[in-house]
């Protein structure tokens, strides 16, 4: 099984571009979410999905959209990057919300 | 809402010592507590966790100890190895969160 998969693991974008981060799980989860990592900021979440039809804001969840294809994927959208959004972004699921998350490997995004 | 607060931020011992990382929370209703380890450039993964109704969990060289009274946990690791190196994050469900609330990590170096 490959867990949670997340495209792309890199990407640099200029100000003002746009682009869609993928996550796809294969566990069978109900429960999805889209952290930022920032350094000495820990984990903080941008937008989950409790099941599938269902999205919620988190903590940051401003110049971020999101959609819960189906089950097994979860994207999050940059409609305008801007610098403050250079991150390193996580998607995570669990069968219960809250409960035994299994993150996907990254992705690492540089606006300039 | 729920804060969680995590010490030491970063954390030094020599191989062979133990380490102890510790981490406050203000929703006396959370029930749920894991840590997640994340080595350098990798995704977090959780390495033990513990819930309300258990005061103390082990497993091999680690362990969690909770004081519900005192609404604090901590996460011990004994005989450390330099693989030990990396950052550890403490995490709490429950009460009028609905989701995971991470402290901001303890990055721990273990030095041979």
């Amino acid at each position: 099984n490959a867990g949670v998969t997340q495209t792309p693991k890199f990407q640099v974008l200029k100000t003002g571009q746009s682009m869609t981060l993928q996550c796809a799980q294969d566990m069978n989860h109900n429960s999805m979410y889209w952290y930022r990592q920032d350094p000495g900021m820990g984990l903080r979440l941008i937008y989950y999905s409790a099941s599938e039809g269902t999205t919620d804001k988190g903590e940051v969840p401003n110049g971020y959209n999101v959609s819960r294809l189906n089950k097994r994927e979860f994207s999050l959208r940059l409609e305008s990057a801007a610098p403050s959004q250079t991150s390193v972004y996580f998607c995570a699921s669990s069968e219960f919300r809250g409960l035994g998350y299994t993150f996907g490997s990254g992705t690492r995004l540089t606006v300039v | 809402g729920e804060n969680v607060e995590q010490h030491p931020s970063t954390l030094s011992v020599q191989e062979g010592d133990s380490a102890v990382i510790k981490c406050t929370y203000s929703d006396s209703a959370s029930n749920y507590f894991p840590w997640y380890k994340q080595e350098l450039g990798k995704r977090p993964q959780l390495i033990i966790d513990i819930r309300s109704n258990v005061g103390e969990k082990k497993d091999q060289r680690i362990a969690v100890t909770l004081n519900k009274t005192a609404k604090h946990f901590s996460l011990h690791i004994t005989e450390t190895q330099p693989e030990d190196s990396a950052v550890y994050f403490c995490a709490v469900y429950g009460g009028s969160q609905g989701n995971l609330i991470f402290g901001k990590g303890t990055k721990l170096s273990v030095k041979p």
